[in-house]
């Protein structure tokens, strides 16, 4: 299958800072890729799909100039989340497909503001 | 896609086969059977998937009704290791990328 690589695994921040989260996709070109959130006790749920060269396209309700998404590359997306409080404290996870197969996903990143 | 449903939780021995059921009464005819496990605090991980044949990997085997209603995902020889949560997830396949939408998932623990 695909490897995902995602960084950083965790990382604390202070709030009102901003903190990017990088994914990468490592032996395919991905043109699509899709960041979740997942909260304690709770499933994924999508966020916002990422193609490259274009906008990003947001679920309902998040925020688009607080999750700043940009895939500049076939094989880097990386997630903003600018100026964070403790509410955005998450496990943050993205994912890759090669078109309508099965999906690979990275190790996730365990965001904590304090 | 259509909706899935899975129990909340299953208990299973070590070195036991593990059969998790997922009932999918809605499902179309161009929709897939996906099943992926999370397991704590990492990324979830893709085990297998199917249209109407049952499927074997190294994994599991994947065993779908004749109706495609329902199916179960089969761990054959449970270890610790195997403890997660196992999602099953249905959606189209073919065409560009499409994200998933899971579901609350089987949490399955794997008993010494």
């Amino acid at each position: 299958g695909a490897v995902v690589s995602q960084h950083p695994s965790w990382v604390i921040c202070k709030s009102g800072t901003s903190v990017k989260i990088e994914c990468r996709s490592l032996d395919f070109q991905a043109t699509t890729m899709f960041w979740y959130r997942q909260f304690p006790k709770q499933s994924l749920m999508l966020m916002a799909t990422s193609n490259e060269g274009s906008k990003a396209t947001y679920e309902q309700g998040v925020e688009k100039d607080k999750f700043l998404i940009n895939h500049a590359s076939l094989t880097l997306s990386t997630l903003t989340v600018t100026s964070a409080h403790p509410e955005d404290s998450s496990f943050y996870i993205c994912s890759v497909s090669r078109g309508g197969t099965e999906a690979f996903f990275g190790q996730g990143t365990r965001l904590t503001v304090v | 896609d259509a909706k899935t449903t899975q129990p909340t939780s299953m208990d299973c021995a070590e070195g036991r086969a593990a059969n998790l059921p997922c009932n999918h009464s809605t499902i179309s005819g161009n929709e897939y059977v996906y099943w992926y496990r999370q397991i704590h605090s990492q990324g979830p991980q893709y085990i297998i998937h199917g249209l109407k044949n049952n499927e074997t990997n190294e994994m599991a085997s994947l065993i779908i009704t004749e109706d495609r209603k329902s199916s179960t995902l089969i761990l054959p020889h449970a270890t610790l290791r195997d403890t997660a949560v196992y999602y099953c997830i249905v959606r189209a396949g073919g065409g560009s990328a499409r994200q998933l939408t899971f579901g609350s998932g089987t949490q399955l623990t794997v008993l010494p």
